[in-house]
C-alpha cells in the first residue's frame, strides 16, 4: 500500500467555524508533512512531524493547529480562518533518513480543497 | 538549499521525447537534484533524483552536467498522461541514520503540455 489518503476532498467553511483535515498512511513512514498550495503556485511547506513530534513549523499562523495522534495519522485543525487561507492542502509522508539511502521520497495525498467564506 | 530556474512552459508531441531543463548554478557539492511532477488536481509525485551521475528509472532519465550547474529530465516517449507541472528541486541529502525528515522547497516548475 503506497497510498496517502486525505479527507475530506472538499471543504467549505465560514470564518468562525472549526474544522479538521485528516491524513492517513499505512506505509510505516515516520515523517509526515502538511503543505499549502494556492492556485497556480507551487506547494509550500507548513509543518513536518518526525516520530509523531513536530519538528518543523514554517511560521504558520496559530489558526492552523497540526496534530499527529499516532504514526499513521496526521490532522490539521482549522479555526478562525480567513478567505485568503482558501487553498489545496496536501499531506505527505516519507521514511526518515537512514539505511543506505540518505534520501527518502515523499508520497503525497490528493489534497483537500478548502474554501473559506 | 540552492535555487533552481526552469522554463515556465513547454510543449511536446505525443510519442516524442520530452526534455525538461533545470538550471541550478549555485548547487553545492552535497546537494542532490530531485524531480517531482504534479498532474492536475493530484498531489506531487516523485520521479527521480541524482547527485552527479546520470540516473534512469522506469519513469525517466536524469542527465546532470559535469559541472552540476544544470540538469535535464528526459521522458523518452511522452504520452498525454505526462501532461503536468514538473518541479526541479535541489536540496542537501539528510545524513544517513539521523532520523531527519526531508524538507522540500518547490520552485515554480515547468508546465509540460503533451499534444497529439
Amino acid at each position: 500500500d503506497t497510498e496517502v489518503t486525505q479527507t475530506p476532498k472538499h471543504l467549505v467553511m465560514g470564518m468562525t467555524n472549526k474544522k479538521s483535515l485528516k491524513c492517513e498512511q499505512h506505509m510505516g513512514h515516520r515523517a509526515m508533512y502538511w503543505y499549502k498550495q494556492k492556485a497556480k503556485k507551487p506547494p509550500e511547506l507548513m509543518f513536518v512531524y518526525s516520530y509523531e513530534k513536530l519538528s518543523i513549523n514554517e511560521s504558520v499562523p496559530s489558526r492552523f493547529s497540526p496534530e499527529c495522534p499516532n504514526s499513521s495519522l496526521l490532522n490539521l485543525h482549522l479555526h478562525a480562518l480567513q478567505p485568503e487561507d482558501s487553498a489545496l492542502y496536501l499531506c505527505a509522508s516519507s521514511r526518515l533518513a537512514g539505511g543506505r539511502s540518505s534520501y527518502n521520497e515523499q508520497f503525497f495525498g490528493p489534497g483537500t480543497r478548502l474554501t473559506v467564506l | 538549499d540552492a535555487k533552481t530556474t526552469q522554463p515556465t512552459s513547454m510543449d511536446c508531441a505525443e510519442g516524442r521525447a520530452a526534455n525538461l531543463p533545470c538550471n541550478h548554478s549555485t548547487i553545492s557539492g552535497n546537494e542532490y537534484v530531485y524531480w517531482y511532477r504534479q498532474i492536475h488536481s493530484q498531489g506531487p509525485q516523485y520521479i527521480i533524483h541524482g547527485l552527479k551521475n546520470n540516473e534512469t528509472n522506469e519513469m525517466a532519465s536524469l542527465i546532470i552536467t559535469e559541472d552540476r550547474k544544470s540538469s535535464t529530465l528526459i521522458l523518452p516517449h511522452a504520452t498525454l498522461r505526462d501532461t503536468a507541472v514538473y518541479y526541479c528541486i535541489v536540496r542537501v541529502a539528510s545524513a544517513a541514520n539521523t532520523g531527519t525528515a526531508s524538507k522540500l522547497t518547490f520552485g515554480t516548475g515547468t508546465r509540460l503540455q503533451v499534444t497529439l
